[in-house]
Parts: structure tokens; C-alpha cells; sequence
């Protein structure tokens, strides 16, 4: 049981350079989040997914976009990366939200020149 | 929206000695939950504890306990017995009818041998 599991762990783009982030869950939840974290601050939710086939936007959504095609997948593009891109990626899902525990992956480090 | 503060950004305590960290939040909800996530050097974040709004009883979870007072909406959590492993980030969080997390800035608590 691998549970919440994201690939790359980190990497490096230039200005304009596009990207996937894939994170996977083995828990079989339909709700699953993509937060990303800098620094002196807390996680920002940038969109989330309540089931297969659904996304919506979260506090930070601009610059990005997702896909939700399989339930235990769930994508974020950046189309075309900028530096304020830069951050810490981190995906979780849960069985349900409100007062389901959120499990979170490791996270993907992200520097964008 | 909701917010959550953390006017701690960072703790200290000795080990074996009793630590509390603050957290205030601002919310017209009356059924939310509250939560309080561990993130340490590895970056994964790890729940400690969570509480139900409509519930008058603090929850515990072996030397970690919350003080939740609803009326002054504040949400602090008191670690007993310091360990040496008890040093991170940690992180409280609030989750509203969105079915949302919204995080506040963090408050890094160092464990003194």
C-alpha cells in the first residue's frame, strides 16, 4: 500500500517551459488536492477533484490546470512555467472532505528559472 | 473565507517539557473541524489531531491535546513529554462547508536536548 505517491520528486524548468506533476493514490478516495507551499506560509489549495471526471478551482488556480481522467490519477499542468512558479508541490486525497483526514504525498520541488 | 493564524512562527522547548502552540481562526460556520498536521525535515505532512466543532470534549492523542474554545475560536495544541522527534513544522488547519483545508502560516517547534 503505497498510498499517496507524486513523480517527479524535483525539477528544474526555464521560463516558458511546460510540465506535468502526476500524483497517485492507491486508497481508492474520490477526493483529491493539489496545494503547493512557499515559503513563511502555509499549504494554498490550487485545485481540487471530488470524484473521476470533475476538477474545480482552489485558492491559487492561475497558471495552472488539472485532469482527473482515472480516479487514482490526478494531473497538474503548468502550461507555460513562470518564477513565482517556484514552490513546493504537494498532492493529497481523501475518502470524502469536511472532516476526512487528508493524506498527503512527499512532495515535488519545483525551481523555475 | 475562512482564515487561520499562527502568531508563532517559531517554539521551543526543552525535551520532556510541555510545549503549547496557538492558533487562532475566523470563521461565521458553526460545523467546521479543525486540524493540526506535523510537517518534520522529511516534508511529509502527518496528522497529529483533529476536532469535531460540535464537540465540547478536547481531543487527545497519547501526549498531544488540543484546547479548542469555540467562542474565542482559538485552537491550541499542548504536547507533553517533549521527544527529540517532536521537532517540525507544525501546521493548524480549518475545514469549513467548502470541504476545504485552508492552513495557517506554521509555527516550527525545536526540541532542546
Amino acid at each position: 500500500n503505497a498510498g499517496v505517491t507524486q513523480t517527479p520528486k524535483f525539477r528544474v524548468l526555464k521560463t516558458g517551459q511546460s510540465m506535468t506533476l502526476l500524483c497517485a493514490q492507491d486508497m481508492n478516495h474520490e477526493y483529491m488536492y493539489w496545494y503547493r507551499q512557499d515559503p513563511g506560509m502555509g499549504l494554498r489549495l490550487i485545485h481540487y477533484s471530488v470524484g473521476e471526471g470533475t476538477t474545480a478551482k482552489g485558492e491559487v488556480p492561475d497558471g495552472y490546470n488539472v485532469s482527473r481522467l482515472k480516479k487514482q490519477n490526478f494531473l497538474l499542468g503548468l502550461e507555460s512555467a513562470a518564477p513565482s512558479q517556484t514552490s513546493v508541490y504537494f498532492c493529497a486525497s481523501s475518502y470524502s472532505g469536511g472532516s476526512e483526514t487528508q493524506y498527503f504525498g512527499p512532495g515535488t520541488r519545483l525551481l523555475v528559472l | 473565507a475562512q482564515t487561520v493564524t499562527q502568531s508563532q512562527p517559531e517554539m521551543s522547548v526543552q525535551e520532556a517539557e510541555t510545549v503549547t502552540l496557538s492558533c487562532t481562526y475566523d470563521t461565521s460556520e458553526s460545523d467546521y473541524y479543525l486540524f493540526w498536521y506535523k510537517q518534520p525535515p522529511s516534508r511529509q505532512m502527518i496528522l497529529v489531531i483533529r476536532q469535531e466543532a460540535y464537540k465540547q470534549q478536547n481531543a487527545t492523542e497519547n501526549r498531544f491535546s488540543v484546547n479548542f474554545q469555540k467562542a474565542a475560536k482559538s485552537f491550541s495544541l499542548k504536547i507533553s513529554d517533549s521527544q527529540l522527534g517532536d521537532a517540525a513544522m507544525y501546521f493548524c488547519a480549518y475545514s469549513g462547508s467548502a470541504r476545504q483545508l485552508t492552513f495557517g502560516s506554521g509555527t516550527q517547534l525545536t526540541v532542546l536536548p
